[in-house]
């Protein structure tokens, strides 16, 4: 079965440092992946998608990420932090089927110190 | 720009009560989504739909139901509340075309159950 997981739960960094949050999934075929933003109390944002193709994806607000297929990994990446990146991020597997569904990680919450 | 509106940002209810989460998306996107949050938990899946009056359970569907009587409307119905509903409840849509569509999220309703 698809499964993702993001191995720290928090993380903190300084403003200006670089920054890198971990994801692995379990998928048997080619997979569709993302990562999504949500900061306090709001909805979640799509930062990203990687379907096929180039392994580096940019994504929104400064954001990359890349899929190592040996690694299973989809890690993002960020190389000067700003203080209004401090959210939640979740990476996402596709699930399979024709809806979309997608199989989340539980986050990994950022701080930034200044 | 794809927009998903929850009814309410917040929301007080009592055990026992019939309670609403009403989630409109002005993108003609077939697919439809219910998730719950709790922290440590991430996302977790309730119910989705991939058509008007079409459900399907997902992860956690024990304690609620849902309707799609127009495609740009889904509503979530917790038949009888209790206090372990307690939660932030999250909307999503997305588009056909299976995997590579992303989903878009509402802000959210934080619901409480005294």
């Amino acid at each position: 079965a698809q499964s993702v997981t993001q191995p720290d739960i928090h993380i903190t960094v300084s403003e200006g440092a670089s920054l890198e949050l971990r994801c692995n999934y379990s998928y048997g075929a080619t997979p569709y992946l993302f990562w999504y933003v949500q900061s306090p109390g709001q909805g979640l944002q799509l930062l990203l998608k990687y379907f096929s193709g180039d392994t580096l994806v940019q994504g929104i607000k400064g954001f990359e990420a890349e899929f190592k297929r040996s690694q299973s990994s989809f890690n993002l990446r960020k190389p000067s932090v700003h203080w209004s990146d401090a959210a939640e991020y979740f990476c996402a597997v596709g699930a399979g089927g024709s809806q979309g569904n997608l199989i989340f990680g539980k986050g990994t919450k950022l701080s930034v110190k200044p | 720009d794809v927009k998903v509106t929850q009814s309410s940002r917040y929301l007080v209810k009592r055990t026992g009560e019939k309670v609403f989460l009403e989630c409109v998306q002005d993108m003609d996107h077939e697919n439809m989504f219910w998730y719950r949050q709790d922290p440590g938990l991430g996302l977790r899946l309730i119910y989705f739909s991939y058509d008007v009056k079409m459900k399907e359970k997902g992860d956690i569907p024990e304690g609620y139901s849902v309707s799609r009587e127009k495609k740009e409307r889904f509503s979530l119905i917790l038949e009888s509340a209790s206090t372990n509903q307690t939660s932030m409840y999250l909307c999503a849509s997305s588009g056909t075309g299976g995997l590579n569509q992303p989903q878009h999220f509402g802000d959210g309703t934080r619901l409480s159950i005294l």
